[in-house]
């Protein structure tokens, strides 16, 4: 099993350009999240999803958007990159209220 | 929603000693609280979980606590070891809403 798995790994934006930040999972878990973690700070739910079509804002949604239209993805996207968003960015599944399992990260930087 | 304090920020302790890692939580409907170790450069990994039916749970050297009535639980590392060092992560969560929101970490380094 690959689990969760991120792309990409790593990537630099420049001010204004937008870009998906992809997610997938084979566990057949019905919950997702994306947390970002900024430079020695805790995680900041961004979004998260109870299932396919469903989405809900966590604790710091502005300038994401996200989609669930299977049980295996949950991209997020970034409109409009600025600075504030330099961080690294972690998706993770679990199935209901239970162990969360996340990926790798994708650590993004905005100049 | 739910808010999740944690605290020391920071923890050192020689090897053998334990380590007790503190969080308290704002919503008194949580009833799911996992503990989650980061080593440098890794992704976060699930330690050891209780929910709110359970007053203690232990795994080897390691124990969390929780008090329902004060809001607040507890990670509890004994006989600590160089490779207990990395940053902790508490969290909460209730059924109806399904968000995990974490506390914002502890550092410990354990020194030999």
């Amino acid at each position: 099993n690959a689990g969760v798995t991120q792309t990409p790994k790593f990537r630099i934006l420049k001010i204004g350009q937008s870009m998906t930040l992809q997610c997938t999972q084979d566990m057949n878990h019905n919950y997702m999240y994306w947390y970002r973690q900024d430079p020695g700070m805790g995680l900041k739910l961004i979004y998260y999803s109870v299932g396919a079509g469903i989405t809900d804002k966590g604790e710091v949604p502005n300038g994401y958007n996200v989609s669930r239209s299977t049980t295996e993805d949950f991209p997020l996207r970034l409109e409009l990159a600025a600075p504030s968003q330099t961080s690294v960015y972690f998706c993770a599944s679990s199935k209901q209220v239970l162990e969360a399992f996340f990926g790798q990260g994708t650590r993004l930087t905005v100049v | 929603g739910e808010n999740v304090e944690q605290h020391p920020s920071t923890l050192s302790v020689q090897e053998g000693d334990s380590a007790v890692i503190k969080c308290t939580y704002s919503d008194s409907a949580s009833n799911y609280f996992p503990w989650y170790k980061q080593e440098l450069g890794k992704r976060p990994q699930l330690i050891i979980d209780i929910r709110s039916n359970v007053g203690e749970k232990k795994d080897q050297r390691i124990a969390v606590t929780l008090n329902k009535t004060a809001k607040h639980f507890s990670l509890h590392i004994t006989e600590t070891q160089p490779e207990d060092s990395a940053v902790y992560f508490c969290a909460a969560s209730r059924k109806d809403t399904d968000k995990l929101i974490f506390g914002t970490g502890t550092r410990l380094q354990v020194f030999p």
